[in-house]
């Protein structure tokens, strides 16, 4: 695999359940992020991790907790969501995520749906 | 409120012809701009940035054009080239390599 990956590609669940979405990045990067779009909406950051440590939560309900256990690899648990949570969720990589100027690299995205 | 906008949804042109896309801000405090592409089911694509200490960055057939007196910043796409034809966000970055979006610009270029 090459690039950042994430995994389910799309995902239905009920307001009840708990699941997690996963992403991959195999660039050697060190700063990874959590990004929703909404219908109609521009993408928007969620949470920010650099070295595996947090360092961005944009307000985020708690029924979203991320968890980057190392590096490479950036989960999103998701629980008792609401249906306006159904968005498009994209995660992405950088080398870095203080000082210079790192492109951010996009995975494909979950497509994720609350009913 | 929008920090980062763009005011065209979409943009219909002929191929071979210049695509110019536009993009607005209003917090000062941004020092990176970046255009990113994006086709149906996949990620945005990186495609070309600019750092504020310049106006004007150069890439192939495509050159980004900033006005930071203005807060304006533009993508111009030349010759356009049918598979040219996605999405383009505009991006903004703040401290922490926090990126803020615009709504992106659909463009369709036509054979």
């Amino acid at each position: 695999e090459t690039g950042v990956t994430q995994t389910p590609r799309h995902l239905v669940m009920g307001m009840t359940n708990k699941k997690s979405l996963k992403c991959e990045q195999h660039l050697g990067h060190n700063a990874m992020y959590w990004y929703k779009q909404s219908a109609k909406k521009p993408l928007e950051l969620m949470f920010v991790y650099n070295f595996k440590e947090q360092t961005e939560n944009n307000s985020v309900p708690s029924r979203f907790s991320p968890e980057c256990p190392n590096s490479s690899h950036l989960f999103l648990h998701l629980h008792t969501l609401q249906p306006e949570d159904s968005a498009l969720y994209l995660c992405a990589s950088s080398q870095d995520a203080s000082g210079g100027a790192y492109e951010q690299y996009f995975g494909p995205g979950t497509r994720l749906t609350v009913t | 409120d929008q920090q980062v906008k763009q005011n065209s949804p979409s943009l219909s042109v002929q191929e071979g012809r210049i695509s110019i896309l536009n993009c607005d801000y209003t917090n000062s405090m941004f020092d990176y701009f970046l255009w990113y592409k994006k086709y149906p089911a996949e990620g945005p694509t990186f495609l070309i940035s600019i750092s504020s200490i310049k106006d004007k960055n150069e890439d192939g057939r495509f050159t980004v054009f900033l006005n930071k007196s203005a807060k304006h910043l533009s993508l111009h796409i030349v010759p356009s080239q049918p598979g040219d034809s996605a999405v383009y966000f505009c991006a903004a970055r703040a401290a922490g390599n926090k990126l803020t979006f615009g709504g992106g610009t659909r463009v369709l270029v036509k054979p």
